[in-house]
């Protein structure tokens, strides 16, 4: 199966702030790569699907780029509400996986 | 809007079985794949199963192949986890959740918490 590889596992930032991170496919997925957003005691939110496309919704602020092997998520300018874990999630082969997350914790 | 229950959590012991429900609401249940996820305390997501929009194809992660069966009722609106010969290791948050399409997850139910202890 095609592993993920996020990191960093934990970055520390304040609010206002551009935070990126990262995610490292262990083959080529093309473009296949969604990111999901978690909160503590809730359900993931999905964010960025395609590597780049923004899901409904989702506020400007977060971008995703990047193809093959090597993805990034960008928040441009931290809001408060934007601290919590990041999941990146692979569709280009069965079974989907997800990488082990990057917590964003407020410096 | 969308809406994604799920129940028949608890705690079990190892070797039993127990099956998870999960109601959909809210949208076209029948035009969509859903998906079976689940959390362990303090860790990540481990995707579990999939199952296509009418039911015919279906797919398991390695951990709980053979053990764990996943189905669906459109005339009701729910899918269904069957997880039988339960381990420790398969103490977790169960999340239903909806296909996008392509294997993207676009909605999530809240979760019920199974426990395997003796």
């Amino acid at each position: 199966e095609i592993v993920l590889t996020q990191s960093p596992a934990t970055l520390s930032l304040s609010p206002g702030q551009r935070a990126t991170l990262f995610c490292r496919a262990s083959q080529s997925i093309s473009t296949s790569l969604a990111w999901y957003q978690q909160k503590p005691g809730q359900a993931p939110r999905l964010l960025i699907y395609d590597a780049s496309s923004r899901f409904t919704g989702i506020p400007a602020r977060f971008s995703g780029s990047g193809s093959g092997t090597d993805f990034t998520l960008t928040i441009s300018s931290l809001e408060p509400e934007d601290f919590a874990v990041y999941y990146c999630q692979q569709r280009d082969k069965w079974p989907p996986t997800f990488g082990q997350g990057t917590r964003l914790e407020i410096k | 809007q969308v809406q994604l229950v799920e129940s028949g959590g608890g705690v079990v012991q190892p070797g039993r079985s127990l099956r998870l429900s999960c109601a959909a609401s809210g949208f076209t249940f029948s035009s969509y794949g859903m998906h079976w996820v689940r959390q362990a305390p303090g860790k990540g997501l481990e995707w579990v199963a999939f199952i296509s929009s009418d039911g015919s194809d279906k797919y398991y992660a390695d951990s709980v192949k053979g053990r764990f069966t996943i189905s669906r009722d459109n005339s009701k609106n729910m899918v269904y986890l069957q997880m039988n010969r339960l381990r420790g290791e398969d103490t977790a948050v169960y999340f239903c959740a909806r296909d996008k399409g392509q294997r993207y997850i676009d909605q999530w139910g809240q979760g019920t918490l199974v426990t395997v202890s003796s």
